[in-house]
């Protein structure tokens, strides 16, 4: 187990409506990253968090955004959702030292109906 | 934009076979690459690779980087059923973020 946790397991939903995903990182992590990953395709990076402040986005539109708390906790927010953002949402957390790796959570699976 | 190509995105092979998977990538300022293993839902960790030449080993299990073609490879000897599962690269550059790879399924049948 990596220490990183995340709440939901499961979700569903129906298009329009918003979710937040939480994620609590390992000790002594101050960064979190969040992933989407589509069925039979790699995680894609959404954007990371480092002392409660974003600090670089993929290719996702505004309606995904998210937080990270003094704690290092953090959440995904997406709103309006489409059918295409089912999927396993990762959360990643990590140091700004590049010498230490990213340990993920074990994902929520998110289903849009 | 960083690149990350694994190749195959599937292999089936028999109990005690030797496979490797192969990975190439294209990354700005490169950092790392890493393997991981995803079973179910988590990616867990096996290999953070930085430097070419030094293989990374464990247990049945082994990696190494070739930064000059950009390319890292995963070995794995006599494999087992247990390792039947998505085999995921991804490289990270100077903006931390990983870049994955489509991964590449292995299945051991016994």
């Amino acid at each position: 187990e990596t220490g990183v946790t995340q709440s939901p397991t499961h979700l569903i939903k129906t298009r329009g409506q918003q979710v937040t995903l939480r994620c609590s990182s390992q000790s002594g992590h101050n960064t979190v990253s969040w992933y989407q990953q589509a069925l039979g395709q790699g995680p894609q990076f959404i954007f990371q968090y480092y002392r409660e402040e974003e600090n670089g986005r993929g290719n996702f539109p505004p309606r995904f955004s998210g937080l990270q708390f003094p704690n290092y906790s953090s959440e995904l927010n997406v709103n309006a959702l489409e059918l295409d953002d089912s999927a396993l949402y990762l959360c990643a957390s990590s140091s700004t030292d590049p010498s230490v790796t990213q340990y993920f959570g074990p994902g929520t699976r998110l289903t849009v109906l | 934009e960083d690149k990350v190509v694994q190749s195959p995105l599937s292999l089936v092979v028999h109990e005690g076979d030797t496979v490797t998977l192969n990975c190439s990538y294209e990354v700005t300022n490169f950092r790392s690459l890493l393997w991981y293993k995803q079973e179910k839902k988590a990616p867990t960790f096996l290999f953070m690779l930085t430097s070419s030449g030094i293989e990374k080993k464990s247990g049945r299990l082994s990696s190494i980087l070739d930064k000059k073609e950009l390319f890292s490879i995963l070995n794995i000897t006599a494999t087992q059923t247990g390792d039947s599962a998505i085999y995921l690269c991804a490289v990270r550059g100077s903006n931390y973020k990983l870049t994955f790879g489509k991964g590449t399924l292995l299945t051991v049948n016994p």
